[in-house]
């Protein structure tokens, strides 16, 4: 077991253009989480799946975000028509939730935006 | 947003010496945890504590958690170079996810 894995590590785009993320969990863990995170700040939460199944979104998710874990496994995060606001640390991370164990992360993906 | 204030927002202690760090939050948790983050780095957990926990240690590691006053502290003792980093606390409201803090940012004189 590697950890949560994120690719790509960078990303440089321009305005307009869409991107997608993709994050490995541990593969044993079947909560898988999204957080951004800016300079001098907490993350803060995206959204969230249990295997398979979205079950909460943030108001910071915007139409333009889109998520997904097919059959449970890896994530994609999507942003699309990317603004110089979406510049941030994408953070993903994974849990097997019982209360006794907290999150693993992976290394982010940094997102800029020019 | 972000229910957590972490106090300090930075901190510069001489290597050895103690490191606190406190956290407040705003409503009921289930539990507590503590994260570190390296510079441009994800985060590391360190420590969790439940709502019915009143401390806990862990290596180097103490943190404490009054309920009453919805406040935790995290020491560090006998601090060394490699501890500097950014101090997260995250609570856990009883749903699945987790409330960051602002961060401490920890840097160790050596």
């Amino acid at each position: 077991d590697t950890g949560v894995s994120q690719n790509p590590r960078h990303k440089i785009t321009k305005r307009g253009q869409n991107v997608t993320f993709r994050c490995d969990p541990i593969s044993e863990h079947n909560r898988l989480y999204w957080y951004r995170q800016t300079l001098g700040q907490g993350p803060e939460f995206l959204t969230y799946f249990q295997n398979e199944a979205q079950l909460e979104k943030s108001r910071l998710l915007s139409d333009r975000f889109s998520a997904e874990r097919p059959k449970g496994s890896f994530s994609t995060l999507e942003i699309q028509r990317t603004e110089q606001g979406d510049s941030a640390m994408y953070l993903c991370a994974s849990s097997s939730w019982t209360e006794n164990y907290g999150y693993t992360f992976g290394s982010g993906t940094r997102l800029t935006v020019v | 947003s972000q229910q957590g204030e972490e106090d300090p927002q930075a901190l510069s202690i001489q290597e050895g010496e103690n490191a606190t760090m406190n956290c407040s939050y705003k409503t009921s948790i289930n539990n507590l945890q503590w994260y570190r983050q390296n510079s441009g780095r994800g985060l590391v957990h360190l420590i969790l504590i439940r709502s019915n926990e009143r401390e806990k240690h862990s290596g180097r590691l103490r943190v404490t958690l009054d309920t009453s006053k919805k406040s935790s502290s995290l020491l560090i003792t006998a601090s060394r170079a490699a501890d500097t980093a950014s101090y997260f606390c995250a609570s856990n409201f009883g749903n699945e996810k987790l409330t960051f803090g602002t961060g401490t940012r920890l840097t160790i004189i050596p």
